[in-house]
């Protein structure tokens, strides 16, 4: 079993829809979950970081980790062609001056259309 | 220039060249990694240096060789590179090891 699964896609949506992006995971040692966002040509930025379970809002974002179930979920309210991107889930068991590294998932290509 | 950048943003080089990838961060971070995105597969961890020191090698083959002069810059010198090498190459850096990191846009190599 994969560390990390996350389905490809690609996902197409019309503009205004919601979008629902997942991962999940399989070593419970995980405590940190990340989104990034990849444009095409373009390196990964930041989107979401969040710690341990519950949710997180950030505008039209929303990320959610259910340890429980080790899956985690990345929402996009009201999508825009703008949101049209690769999404890439990423998750360690520590932050910040530990020896932990950071595990991808394949990523999710998602297309917005106008 | 802000962030991570990457020169050359493009390379195309023969299985017997020898040529090198360079990173700069402008953000004052003391950790940079050099990771490699192949499509269809998530993204590889292939070293890590903090304060200039090499703290992982991801068991990455002899062909790539990293070096980092000091914490604003970090070298991919690569040889005898072979097809399936081709890829994404992405730098980032961090304030400290394993914090949040801030990728470049990367260099898109062709191995012919």
């Amino acid at each position: 079993q994969k560390e990390v699964e996350q389905d490809p896609g690609p996902l197409s949506v019309p503009e205004g829809a919601i979008v629902s992006l997942n991962c999940t995971y399989s070593n419970s040692a995980f405590q940190y979950f990340m989104w990034y966002r990849q444009y095409s040509r373009k390196g990964p930025e930041l989107l979401m970081y969040t710690y341990s379970s519950g949710n997180k809002e950030d505008g039209r974002f929303t990320a959610q980790v259910d340890k429980s179930s080790k899956y985690i979920s990345l929402f996009i309210r009201d999508s825009q062609p703008s949101d049209s991107a690769t999404y890439l889930c990423a998750m360690s068991e520590g932050s910040g001056g530990s020896n932990y590294k950071l595990t991808f998932g394949k990523g999710t290509l998602l297309t917005v259309n106008p | 220039e802000t962030g991570v950048t990457q020169t050359p943003r493009h390379l195309v080089m023969g299985m017997t060249n020898k040529k090198s990838l360079k990173c700069e961060q402008h953000l004052g971070h003391n950790a940079m990694y050099w990771y490699k995105q192949s499509a269809k597969k998530p993204l590889e961890l292939m070293f890590v240096y903090n304060f200039k020191e090499q703290t992982e090698n991801n068991s990455v083959p002899s062909r790539f060789s990293p070096e980092c002069p000091n914490s604003s810059h970090l070298f991919l010198h690569l040889h005898t590179l072979q097809p399936e090498d081709s890829a994404l190459y992405l730098c980032a850096s961090s304030q400290e090891r394993w914090g949040t990191q801030y990728f470049g846009p990367g260099t898109r190599l062709l191995v012919l």
